[in-house]
């Protein structure tokens, strides 16, 4: 069974460029949650996808959005980039939906640095 | 407007004694809670939980424990080892919704 992945790993941007970054869900999961780590934070609930529609947005500017795909994998996307974006970005994925918080798998994260 | 708090970026302890992690909470609507614990260059992972109608959860070496009037909870372990160095985060969320809030972390560090 393979876990959740993300990629790519580490990116460098820009101010004021576009960013994507991608995730692979674990196996059977059908929804994916996106979450923005600034250091020394926790993880901040960006939004959630379920079924390839947005299911729930935490308090993030429209510049961020996404996308799933009928395979269940996810792109993140935010567009402007602000130096405040520089953050870890982690997936995680559950299955069938509202199934529980806890079943939400994390994956390694893509470290976004904007200069 | 942090609504899960975790006070202590750091904590030290020996091994073989208890390491306990504080989190306390502001919204009175939280009722689920977790514990998950983060090694570098990987993802949280699930540790365990527990329902606001509950005030303990056991499951081996770690037990949760939720004091509701004081919007407080906390994570012992015993005994603590040195592969349980990590940072932990507390996470609360409302039954029905789907996103977690996280506190800021604590880093364990348990010494051999």
């Amino acid at each position: 069974e393979t876990g959740v992945t993300q990629s790519p790993t580490h990116l460098i941007k820009t101010r004021g460029q576009q960013v994507t970054l991608r995730c692979s869900s674990q196996s059977g999961h059908n929804t994916v949650s996106w979450y923005q780590q600034a250091l020394g934070q926790g993880p901040q609930f960006i939004f959630q996808y379920y079924r390839e529609e947005e299911n729930g947005r935490g308090n993030f500017p429209p510049r961020f959005s996404g996308l799933q795909f009928p395979n269940y994998s996810s792109e993140l996307n935010v567009n402007a980039l602000e130096l405040d974006d520089s953050a870890l970005y982690l997936c995680a994925s559950s299955p069938m939906g509202l199934a529980g918080v806890e079943e939400q798998y994390f994956g390694p994260g893509t470290r976004l640095t904007v200069t | 407007d942090q609504q899960v708090k975790q006070n202590s970026p750091s904590l030290s302890v020996q091994e073989g004694r208890i390491s306990i992690l504080n989190c306390d909470y502001t919204n009175s609507m939280f009722d689920y809670f977790l514990w998950y614990k983060k090694y570098p260059a990987e993802g949280p992972t699930f540790l365990i939980s527990i329902s606001s109608i509950k005030d303990k959860n056991e499951d081996g070496r770690f037990t949760v424990f939720l004091n509701k009037s004081a919007k407080h909870l906390s994570l012992h372990i015993v005994p603590s080892q040195p592969g349980d160095s990590a940072v932990y985060f507390c996470a609360a969320s409302v039954t029905g919704a789907n996103n977690l809030f996280f506190g800021t972390g604590t880093r364990l560090t348990v010494i051999p």
